[in-house]
């Protein structure tokens, strides 16, 4: 299946920073998912986004659908030990019933 | 409340044995799915079902056989592990809003190791 491109893989970044990630596919979607997954655990799904241009806030995570439908970006505010896991876009289409998943950005922060 | 168990969370075997991952969502969706993410993380589907009727059946060898008594569950059985299915394996499900969008919830996931 269609492995979408998100970018960075990985950031160490020091505490109180700002993070941004981003996520392409060459086919257009419909909504738009961000998950974070904690070493040991499942994916947890932190923002869902479902219109071209919407800009979505979940406490410091703020998640953008692309204009063009093809892309996604994530934005964490002032960043703190616990964010540390692995962020994953998704896209779907109308259909509901397939998901396509990036690779995966892997996001460290240093005390 | 738990929305997307699995069952069971560890799960150590030797090569040639059958085993099966158990998967139960109360969530009330329609739709279910399993995954394999192998050591670089990538998430990769092998199976979904739509009401009990498999509707995605990616690329996955016939050793590997989901099975769905009901819409809220999801079990896979594997016939003759080999080495190379060791992985974490994730249940999900999800939902549509409507025509404007889909929400999917993943399982805790088992990690499987086959010795």
């Amino acid at each position: 299946g269609q492995q979408l491109n998100q970018s960075p893989q990985s950031m160490f970044i020091q505490e109180g920073e700002d993070v941004s990630m981003n996520c392409t596919s060459s086919s257009i979607f419909n909504t738009w998912l961000w998950y974070k997954q904690e070493p040991g655990e499942g994916p947890v799904l932190l923002i869902a986004l479902y219109k071209a241009g919407e800009l979505t806030s979940n406490g410091r995570l703020t998640a953008q659908f692309g204009i063009t439908r093809k892309d996604s970006f994530l934005n964490i505010s002032a960043s703190i030990p616990s964010d540390v896991g692995i962020y994953f876009c998704a896209g779907a289409l109308n259909t509901g019933n397939q998901f396509y998943f990036g690779t995966g950005t892997s996001l460290t922060v240093i005390p | 409340d738990t929305a997307v168990s699995q069952t069971p969370k560890y799960l150590v075997t030797q090569m040639g044995n059958d085993k099966s991952i158990k998967c139960e969502q109360n969530l009330g969706h329609d739709t279910m799915y399993w995954y394999k993410q192998d050591s670089k993380k990538f998430l990769k589907i092998m199976f979904s079902y739509n009401n009990k009727e498999l509707i995605i059946n990616e690329t996955v060898p016939n050793r590997f056989s989901p099975k769905s008594p009901d819409k809220a569950h999801l079990n896979l059985h594997i016939n003759s592990l080999e080495l190379g299915d060791s992985a974490v394996y994730f249940c999900a499900s999800s939902r549509l809003r409507g025509i404007t969008g889909t929400e999917q919830y993943f399982g805790p996931g088992t990690r499987l190791t086959v010795t």
